[in-house]
């Protein structure tokens, strides 16, 4: 059974680092074909895509975001990591991970339930 | 990056009825279209892919049509769980864009 849950710090300070960490089971990032991806939804608006991790270790990034977005797994390949630096009030919303298979431009078969991130002074 | 628009943004509909919720792509995507169900409070839930066919477990009142531009996600008949928002993901470009979707209430 494929499970994926994340989990963040809740609310954080303009300019800081988000640390967010998304812990899987029922599959291995290690096997042939498996991607994980973060998207991210502001309150009562639509998803954003945010960036991709595959099981040979490439990266993917959203390209408006691309500068302050870092992709990552631990070599367990039960984890991937998503590191948003510089943060402000446009970075609250829910953020989930996925997976997908093949490619990560892909459809999300699998997601997590998200965890808030309230950006606030 | 591709832009995907859905129509129209609130849908009111009565149990049993025959719904249809349309997504459009800025330029041709093929068939590389997704449909997510996500009710409130909810992570998206995967319903179609591939643009007409349905993920496991979903039931076969959900169907997807469509291919190049235009899409639709048909439910037959509509039952009271089926009241959430409903957006397109299109996976062709390099880039995962979404629409920005169509709520559906029950009248």
């Amino acid at each position: 059974q494929v499970t994926l849950k994340e989990s963040g710090p809740g609310m954080l300070q303009p300019s800081k680092t988000l640390s967010l960490t998304c812990s899987f089971s029922g599959f291995s990032l290690s096997t042939s074909g498996m991607v994980v991806s973060w998207i991210r939804q502001p309150s009562g608006k639509s998803l954003e895509w945010l960036a991709a991790i595959d099981w040979d270790g490439d990266k993917y990034y959203n390209p408006s975001l691309k500068s302050r977005l870092t992709v990552s797994k631990d070599t367990s390949n039960t984890q991937v990591f998503l590191k948003i630096t510089s943060v402000d009030i446009a970075d609250t919303a829910t953020y989930y991970c996925a997976r997908s298979q093949g490619y990560y431009s892909s459809y999300m078969g699998f997601w997590g339930p998200g965890t808030m991130v309230t950006v606030s002074s | 990056d591709i832009q995907m628009t859905q129509s129209p943004s609130l849908l009111s509909a009565s149990v049993g009825d025959r719904v249809t919720l349309n997504c459009k792509a800025s330029q041709n995507i093929y068939k590389n279209l997704a449909w997510y169900q996500q009710k409130l409070g909810e992570a998206p839930k995967l319903l179609i892919y591939n643009a007409n066919s349905l993920q496991t477990g979903i039931p076969s009142r959900f169907s997807g049509s469509g291919s190049g531009t235009d899409f639709t996600l048909t439910i037959s008949s509509l039952q009271p769980e089926d009241v959430a928002t409903y957006f397109c993901q299109q996976y062709y470009s390099g880039m995962n864009t979404f629409g920005a979707g169509t709520k559906l209430e029950l009248k």
